[in-house]
Formats: structure tokens, C-alpha cells, sequence
């Protein structure tokens, strides 16, 4: 298995643009989750799905925050305007719901650096 | 609200030493609990989780933890500290499992360095 895959790895932009994230989940499963992870807040669940519905997102810092999942196999965090306070580290994570062993697993993470 | 405390924000240990971390939590229902590990510019890597059943969880990497319900504690342990064992680790509680449900909270993470 592949596991989670996050694109890009690295991002620099530039205040004002606009920032697009990317992942595709474990095969199979059928909750995703974003986190971000600052140094000084640590690691904070942003957003997460459950069969491409968006359960809870009290964790979206404010409207400049979105995120979709179209499909089971694909969502999108997206940043419009970017801010230099949101770079940070942009992490995915999914899981398969089996009774209850519901773990996550991560993605290896977008660096998003805003100039 | 549910929390997670790691009281110990950086750790140093010689090779070859046992190694303790400590997590505390507070969580009003039986809690599902995590321990999570994150190499310099890695993702998180699952170290081992306690749903129910025994209390002491064997996980990968020769690492251990126990489930202290009286002290809400699910502290790691491992009897001999390699090199690579270096990385930031953090403790995290699952919430709301159950029907596909379910987020985790995390604690701010213990760094660990080792010394040769």
C-alpha cells in the first residue's frame, strides 16, 4: 500500500495567493482528516470527513480556509488569500472505520512557507 | 474538554538507557489512546494504541505503554534507548470513536535526544 500521499511537499508563496493542498488517502478508507502543526500551537485538527462529508470543521481558523473531498479517493485544503501566519506544516491522515479500531494514519505533510 | 499532557517538553538519554515518557490525559469516557512517532521532517508514524483489553500495549520499535486508568496515564516506555529512536513523540487521545467517527487530540510532543 501507498499510503496517505500529500502533494506538494513544499510550497512558498507569496502573501495574497492562493493555496491549494493535496491528498489522497489509504485505499479503502473512508475518513480523512487535515491537521496543522506550528511550533507554537502544535498539532491541531483543522477539518475531517467521514464517507466525503465533512463532519467537523470548528478547527478551520477562519473563511480564508476550505477544503473538499469530491471523491473517496481525493481532497483538496485550500488557502485563499494566503497569510504569512499560516505557514506551517499541513498534514493528512486517514482511517478505516472497523469496529473500533479507528487509527489514523498520516501523510509525510506539506511544508507551506508564505512569504 | 478533553485534553492530553506531556509534561516534559525535551529529553535526553544515553544509548542504551531505559527510556520513560509521560502522557496524561482527561477524557470523560473509557479513552482510546495513541502514541504517535515524528523523525525530523517525517510524517507520524503509529508507535501503538490502547482500545481496550490489557492495559500494557506492546507496539513497534521494542516500545511499550501502559494504561493507568487511577492516574489517567498511558505512559511509553522502552528498556534500551537506540539511536534512532531520536524524534519527537507525541501522546493523543481518539474522541467520539465509534460509527466512522472520530478525531485525535494531540499533546504538544516530547523530543527526544540521545546521547552515544
Amino acid at each position: 500500500d501507498a499510503g496517505v500521499i500529500q502533494s506538494p511537499r513544499h510550497e512558498v508563496t507569496e502573501m495574497g495567493q492562493e493555496v491549494t493542498l493535496r491528498c489522497k488517502p489509504i485505499s479503502g478508507h473512508n475518513s480523512l482528516f487535515w491537521y496543522r502543526q506550528t511550533m507554537m500551537r502544535g498539532l491541531e485538527l483543522l477539518i475531517y470527513f467521514n464517507n466525503n462529508v465533512p463532519i467537523d470543521d470548528s478547527g478551520m481558523p477562519e473563511d480564508r480556509f476550505s477544503a473538499k473531498m469530491p471523491n473517496a479517493s481525493f481532497s483538496t485544503l485550500k488557502i485563499q488569500p494566503s497569510e504569512p501566519r499560516d505557514s506551517a506544516v499541513y498534514f493528512c491522515a486517514s482511517s478505516a472505520f472497523s469496529g473500533d479500531t479507528d487509527t489514523q494514519y498520516f501523510g509525510p505533510g506539506t511544508r507551506l512557507t508564505v512569504l | 474538554a478533553q485534553s492530553v499532557t506531556q509534561p516534559d517538553i525535551h529529553i535526553t538519554v544515553s544509548e542504551g538507557a531505559s527510556l520513560e515518557l509521560r502522557c496524561n490525559y482527561s477524557y470523560g469516557a473509557t479513552p482510546y489512546l495513541f502514541w504517535y512517532v515524528q523523525s525530523p521532517g517525517q510524517g507520524l508514524q503509529l508507535l501503538l494504541k490502547y482500545f481496550s483489553g490489557d492495559t500494557l500495549v506492546q507496539g513497534i520499535k521494542g516500545f511499550e505503554a501502559e494504561f493507568k486508568r487511577s492516574q489517567s496515564s498511558f505512559n511509553l516506555r522502552k528498556p534500551s534507548v537506540h539511536w534512532s529512536d531520536a524524534a519527537e513523540y507525541f501522546c493523543a487521545v481518539g474522541t467520539n470513536y465509534g460509527g466512522s467517527q472520530g478525531n485525535l487530540i494531540f499533546g504538544k510532543g516530547t523530543k527526544l535526544s540521545v546521547k552515544p
